[in-house]
């Protein structure tokens, strides 16, 4: 299966709103409710952000909010911080048992 | 507190063999899947597959199906990865990650990444 698309770089100063999108398939993004989201600091493990496109595990601030339409998922944060500056991976279920990911994009807080 | 603790560094010639383990603490082993997800150097998360810790079921990406086997250890709480004939480009950092059972899909707790380095 081929990765999600993801666009590589997303920007904006702190206390501003950024949104990166997350686009694949009906066979993947847009057949299930299940894109999540994953933030990637420098030589860290990926961190779980965002899962069932728009439920948010307990800790993460509700700065972060997904959604999603048609085959295009979206991650967007609000109130920029510097600490948000990271690597956003998206993830699917693919169907077949299988899952994808995207290919990242880098936040980066100006 | 769920914990995923995965073994240390390895380097290997091409052709051969890695095995990593990803040791579970905090919850119910057999409850959940284990998945496996790579990261080469400078790039992004690539799926490996997945396996059933209960019943011990696999599935892998078709990519990876005749070179990757995943098993795990239930006595003692531990799932392996074990990739075969090694190439220079399976050079990355290999992450385990726990996910849940039924309609779950997205990836709760992460190991803390195996650097897997192939050179001749």
């Amino acid at each position: 299966q081929s990765a999600l698309t993801q666009p590589p770089s997303a920007s904006g100063f702190p206390g501003q709103s950024v949104t990166v999108s997350c686009t694949g398939t009906s066979s993947d993004v847009g057949g299930y409710n299940s894109v999540s989201w994953y933030q990637q600091h420098p030589g860290k493990a990926p961190k779980l952000m965002i899962y069932e496109v728009i439920k948010r595990p307990s800790g993460v601030p509700d700065r972060f909010s997904g959604s999603k339409s048609g085959n295009t998922a979206s991650l967007t944060v609000s109130g920029l911080q510097a600490e948000d500056e990271a690597d956003y991976y998206c993830s699917s279920y693919a169907g077949r048992n299988d899952w994808v990911f995207g290919g990242g994009t880098k936040l980066i807080v100006l | 507190q769920v914990q995923l603790v995965q073994s240390g560094a390895e380097v290997k010639k091409p052709g051969a063999s890695v095995r990593v383990s990803c040791k579970a603490s905090g919850y119910t082993f057999t409850g959940y899947y284990v998945h496996w997800v790579r990261q080469a150097p400078g790039q992004g998360l690539q799926w490996l597959g997945w396996s059933n810790c209960n019943t011990g079921a696999t599935n892998y990406a078709l990519k990876f199906q005749d070179r990757v086997t995943m098993t795990s250890d239930t006595s003692i709480s531990t799932a392996y990865m074990e990739l075969s004939r090694l190439r220079s480009d399976d050079t990355a950092v290999y992450y385990c990650a726990r996910v849940g059972g039924g309609y779950t899909y997205h990836f709760d707790y992460w190991g803390q990444g195996t650097l897997v380095t192939v050179y001749s």
